[in-house]
């Protein structure tokens, strides 16, 4: 049982270029979520997906697009990366809005823009 | 827009001493969550609470909820060097939308 994973765990790019970071969960959770984490900021929501084929804006979505690919996968992609955009990248899942109110997070992946 | 605000944002605190740390939020919202993040980790879940007057422990953190007062308390009682890590607290408005606090750095001093 491997809960959330995230892959990459490292990203070097070059301002314009784009990539997708994937996250997977074996928990069978409805909702998954991406994360950024700057320095001295906390988390902040960039989307979120209460169900498989649902997709909503959180907090911070500009310059970013997601894919539920399935109940276990949610994609992030960056189509032109940009130096703000370098950060810590977390993905999450829960089994909102039912009993399970936990939020389970992955390993994140740091991504740096230069 | 909802904001989460947890004070202090740092704290340096001796071993066996206890202290407070503060999550004061702007709306209502359905249930209060404290994490731990150790550096270059990952978020670890530490309560979930639910409904007003909700209180929960767990070893040496005991955490609260005031939701008429929209604040929640994570006591840490008779510190010790392992409970140095970043606490941050985070609240979800409507069912999904998750807003953090800006995290209280913890150093417990031997």
């Amino acid at each position: 049982n491997a809960g959330v994973t995230q892959t990459p765990k490292f990203q070097v790019l070059k301002t314009g270029q784009s990539m997708t970071l994937q996250c997977a969960q074996d928990m069978n959770h409805n909702s998954m979520y991406w994360y950024r984490q700057d320095p001295g900021m906390g988390l902040r929501l960039i989307y979120y997906s209460a169900s498989e084929g649902t997709t909503d804006k959180g907090e911070v979505p500009n310059g970013y697009n997601v894919s539920r690919l399935n109940k276990r996968e949610f994609s992030l992609r960056l189509e032109s990366a940009a130096p703000s955009q370098t950060s810590v990248y977390f993905c999450a899942s829960s089994q909102l809005p039912d009993s399970d109110y936990e939020q389970y997070f992955g390993p994140g992946t740091r991504l740096t823009v230069t | 827009e909802l904001k989460v605000e947890q004070n202090p944002l740092f704290l340096s605190m001796q071993e066996g001493k206890n202290y407070t740390i503060y999550c004061n939020y702007s709306t209502t919202s359905d249930r209060l969550y404290w994490y731990r993040q150790d550096p270059g980790k990952s978020l670890e879940s530490l309560f979930v609470l639910l409904s007003n007057g909700a209180v929960k422990q767990e070893g040496r953190l005991m955490a609260s909820l005031d939701t008429k007062a929209r604040l929640s308390t994570l006591h840490i009682t008779a510190a010790v060097h392992d409970l140095s890590a970043t606490y941050f607290c985070a609240v979800d408005h409507a069912g999904n939308q998750f807003y953090f606090g800006t995290g209280t750095s913890l150093t417990v001093i031997p």
